[in-house]
């Protein structure tokens, strides 16, 4: 069974960091891209970052780039996402999901079709 | 920014037909795909590639799209059905993947 296990998830303070980690069994990591998403309390779905399987492609959602980092280890079958200059606007759930599709590409047709049951993040003084 | 238009709520009695919309500029070229979410739990795909049901999602759920609306049906829908569901598709520049905003499903 595949199986994405997020950890890391925590109280943060404004402006500092935080490192979530994933970790995948059930599949051949290094066959499939990854991804993060958030869900702030109550409100929807919000697509963060993701990252090709060779990590030759990644891309981030407007709201993060330049704050947020996303890396994966094929040896570990890890997937990470290095929060820098937290904001409460970040607070929310964090699921890594597997993509199923091994690239990062605009206009293409992939899902995500196994999520992780996600770690919670709250930014607050 | 490209976005995905979705109703923020639909209502139906037990064994009734839901509908729920998805509209977006980029669906008459891009395929939409379907999530629900019950309370507390991660999204689960329910339609892909506009109207194709994974293994294990009921016959009752299906897709269909035309034009800049793709449209998720629950046919006889039932109490366990209620939850959010997300539409997404991938855009055409950065950023690559996009959600709608979520339609609760309230079964009466």
């Amino acid at each position: 069974d595949v199986n994405l296990v997020e950890s890391g998830g925590g109280l943060g303070q404004p402006g500092r960091s935080l490192r979530l980690s994933c970790v995948a069994s059930g599949f051949i990591f290094d066959d499939y891209a990854l991804h993060w998403v958030r869900q702030a309390p109550g409100k929807g779905l919000e697509w963060v970052a993701g990252v090709s399987w060779n990590s030759g492609t990644i891309g981030y959602a407007d709201s993060v780039k330049g704050r947020f980092t996303i890396s994966r280890d094929n040896a570990k079958n890890s997937v990470y996402l290095q929060m820098n200059g937290l904001r409460p606007e970040d607070t929310a759930f964090y699921y890594c999901a597997k993509s199923t599709d091994s690239y990062l590409e605009v206009a293409a047709d992939y899902y995500f079709d196994f999520w992780g049951q996600g770690t919670l993040v709250t930014v607050s003084s | 920014s490209f976005e995905l238009t979705q109703p923020p709520s639909v209502s139906v009695s037990p064994g009734q037909t839901a509908r729920i919309t998805c509209s977006g500029d980029t669906l008459p070229k891009l395929y939409a795909y379907w999530y629900q979410q019950r309370p507390g739990q991660a999204p689960v795909v329910v339609i892909y590639k506009d109207s194709e049901r994974p293994s294990g999602i009921p016959e009752r759920f299906s897709g269909s799209s035309s034009g800049t609306e793709a449209t998720l049906t629950i046919s006889g829908v039932q109490a366990e059905d209620e939850a959010d569901y997300y539409c997404q598709s991938s855009h055409t520049t950065d950023p690559y993947v996009v959600f709608g905003g979520g339609t609760k499903l309230t079964v009466l």
